[in-house]
């Protein structure tokens, strides 16, 4: 089983969207509706933000928000923040107990 | 609110075993399936391996299975990965989590995460 293909970085200025995209297979991505993201400060552990490609948990800003077609998820960032700046990471079931992740997006905030 | 404590890091040599352990507090933790997961310097995060609630049932990821084991305590709300024949490609922050589930038990994702605990391998 690959890693999840995401973008290595990805850069707006504050107030702006940004999308990351997270591609997989029809084994993964596109068989399951389980595709989580993760935020992820410089120092810190990753933090759960997006549930089932779409939903947020609570305490989760929404300014985040998912969605998923085909084999590929992606994740939106609206108004973008200064304190958004960060890595994000997705992750799906791959069947078998076993869960995998994408390599990661960095978010710049010009 | 669930806190994770992982501990156990540090340096080993290329061969040598190591056994990270993560302790729960603000859960029932019997009631959770536990997982690990690592990140190497400058990379991105892994799956490693999880457990059931009770213990009975472990899963891992084809990079560590034969080499590493994941148990629990749930006497002392602690689940633990014993880690052998490090190599430096196990040179990472191992991070310990909890699955989330929704009323149907089906997984959502993992939170929430452990500090972190550093594993160098190198001689």
């Amino acid at each position: 089983q690959s890693a999840l293909t995401q973008p290595a970085s990805v850069s707006a200025s504050p107030g702006q969207s940004i999308t990351i995209s997270c591609t997989g297979t029809s084994s993964d991505v596109g068989n399951y509706n389980l595709v989580s993201w993760y935020q992820q400060h410089p120092g810190k552990a990753p933090k759960f933000i997006i549930y089932q490609g779409t939903n947020r948990p609570s305490g989760v800003s929404d300014r985040f928000s998912g969605s998923t077609s085909g084999n590929t998820a992606t994740l939106t960032i609206s108004g973008l923040q200064a304190e958004d700046e960060a890595d994000y990471y997705c992750c799906s079931y791959g069947g078998t107990r076993h869960w995998l992740f994408g390599g990661g997006t960095k978010v710049t905030v010009l | 609110e669930v806190l994770l404590l992982d501990s156990g890091g540090g340096l080993v040599q290329p061969g040598g075993s190591l056994t990270l352990s993560c302790a729960a507090s603000g859960l029932t933790f019997r009631s959770h399936v536990m997982a690990w997961m690592r990140q190497a310097p400058g990379r991105g995060l892994e799956w490693l391996s999880s457990i059931s609630e009770s213990g009975e049932n472990t899963y891992y990821a084809d990079s560590v299975k034969g080499r590493f084991s994941i148990s629990r305590d749930n006497s002392r709300d602690t689940v633990y990965l014993q880690m052998n024949s490090l190599s430096a490609e196990d040179t990472a922050t191992y991070y310990c989590t909890k699955e989330v589930k929704d009323t149907f038990q089906v997984t959502l994702g993992f939170d929430p995460w452990g500090q972190g605990t550093p594993v160098t391998v190198s001689s």
